[in-house]
């Protein structure tokens, strides 16, 4: 499976302030995912990101408060914007979701805390 | 009702155990299933996906009965090291690139 580095490993931000996290794939692939997992929750897709067209959101999450690019094939951002206490989670990405069983490789993830 | 729903948990048992987990999930058209692990500020790592005629990996057996819309999970002879966080996740037809995960279930092996 792919490699897949998240940049930063985490952060403590304060209210108000914006926020981008990097996700590197050590190979291309099509299609890239980010997923947010709340303290003592489970993951929940907020966008797909393929390279080339818009990001497609998910229910409750629009793109100006988190904004994705996704310039090439082995790389892409997420920002959260003007961030608060209840934007603190972990944010990953992952990649696959294609092919014959549609698996996800996920990378370290990120770690939000909002003050 | 949630379209995956796991039993949190936590189950504890002894080391050498076997212990099941159960995933339920709403939609019938899930097209593919899966189990992650999840170990505590990690990532989910993917443990097995699930066959329809059923697979195992070692001492992991995963089942999938469409007909009562479940997956289950099977580990034999447990380990301390399979203390964990395991979630099962589906995917659908109309988008099969989309995993829904399920909340989780812990497991805590104890010597």
């Amino acid at each position: 499976s792919a490699v897949i580095s998240q940049k930063p490993s985490r952060d403590i931000c304060q209210r108000g302030t914006s926020l981008t996290i990097q996700c590197q794939v050590d190979s291309q692939v099509t299609m890239m995912f980010w997923y947010r997992q709340q303290p003592g929750q489970s993951l929940t897709l907020i966008a797909t990101a393929n390279q080339g067209s818009e990001a497609t959101y998910e229910s409750g999450f629009v793109i100006d408060k988190f904004p994705i690019s996704r310039p090439n094939l082995t790389f892409s951002t997420l920002t959260v914007s003007n961030m608060s206490p209840e934007d603190s989670s972990i944010y990953l990405c992952s990649v696959g979701g294609e092919g014959i069983s549609y698996e996800q490789y996920f990378g370290p993830g990120t770690r939000l805390t909002v003050t | 009702r949630k379209e995956v729903e796991q039993d949190p948990g936590p189950f504890n048992v002894p080391e050498g155990a076997t212990v099941a987990f159960n995933c339920t999930y709403s939609n019938s058209a899930s097209q593919s299933f899966f189990w992650y692990r999840q170990d505590c500020r990690k990532e989910p790592k993917l443990l097995m996906s699930v066959y329809s005629s059923g697979n195992e990996d070692g001492r992991f057996t995963a089942q999938l009965n469409r007909a009562s819309q479940y997956i289950s999970l099977l580990i034999r002879d447990s380990k301390l090291s399979d203390s964990a966080t395991y979630l099962c996740a589906v995917t659908l037809y109309s988008s099969a690139s989309k995993i829904i995960f399920g909340s989780g279930t812990r497991l805590s092996i104890r010597p």
